[in-house]
């Protein structure tokens, strides 16, 4: 079945480290999306990809870095200088068209150690 | 600004009585229109769209949805409520003028439904 595949589940990170969170897609979709979400304040746009070696900064870019050098995967970096990275991570995708929906992975939980 | 409101922070409702999540909506441009459903530790799940077209859109589960241009709204209804619906529900809009073909959804902050037996 196609989809999207975020891992790890859980994640923790001690002070002053570097994570990185995995996402990759097999719905040959072009676009691609790491979204933050806290309670009660929805999701939040972190970083955007339309193609391979393209991506754009979303609404709270700051303290994280991605990379898109396959069309599947598109992994984020929560730097250090992300200073409340705790937090539900969710990567969707989307495909040519625009009156189609994102998709979404299942998540990964990021908390502080 | 494009922007999303869910106006209720929780829903709670008597199984097999109709539930309504409210949404509104402010954008420059012709909306597509968007909910989901998110359960416990899971990604969000696609229920339905508004493109253009009839009003009243259906979409999984028995879950469906009306849009009225007046008023900026896409309020989420179903006739009978199930207690397995009880999930956190996101809107989202897509300003087609301001995002182009980026596929970027601004969201709502959520509305918890709680479907009690």
């Amino acid at each position: 079945d196609g989809g999207i595949t975020q891992s790890p589940k859980y994640l923790f990170r001690k002070e002053g480290q570097n994570v990185t969170l995995s996402c990759e897609q097999n719905l040959n979709h072009d676009a691609m999306y790491w979204y933050r979400q806290d309670p009660g304040q929805g999701l939040r746009l972190i970083y955007y990809s339309q193609i391979v070696n393209d991506f754009q900064k979303g609404d709270i870019a700051e303290g994280y870095s991605v990379s898109r050098e396959k069309k599947e995967s598109f992994p984020l970096t929560v730097t250090s200088a992300q200073k409340n990275p705790t937090a539900f991570y969710l990567c969707a995708s989307y495909p040519r068209g625009r009156d189609q929906p994102q998709h979404f992975g299942d998540g990964t939980r990021l908390s502080i150690l | 600004a494009q922007s999303v409101a869910q106006p209720e922070d929780q829903v709670n409702v008597a199984e097999g009585n109709p539930l309504t999540v409210k949404c509104t909506y402010s954008v420059s441009g012709n909306p597509y229109l968007f909910w989901y459903v998110q359960y416990p530790n899971r990604g969000l799940q696609f229920l339905l769209k508004y493109i253009t077209g009839d009003n009243l859109v259906k979409g999984s589960y028995g879950f469906e949805a009306e849009f009225n241009k007046s008023q900026t709204s896409f309020h989420l209804k179903k006739p009978s409520a199930l207690v397995s619906d009880s999930a956190l529900y996101f809107c989202a809009v897509r300003d087609i003028l301001s995002s182009g073909n980026t596929g970027k959804l601004i969201f709502g902050q959520g509305t918890t439904l709680q479907v009690k037996p």
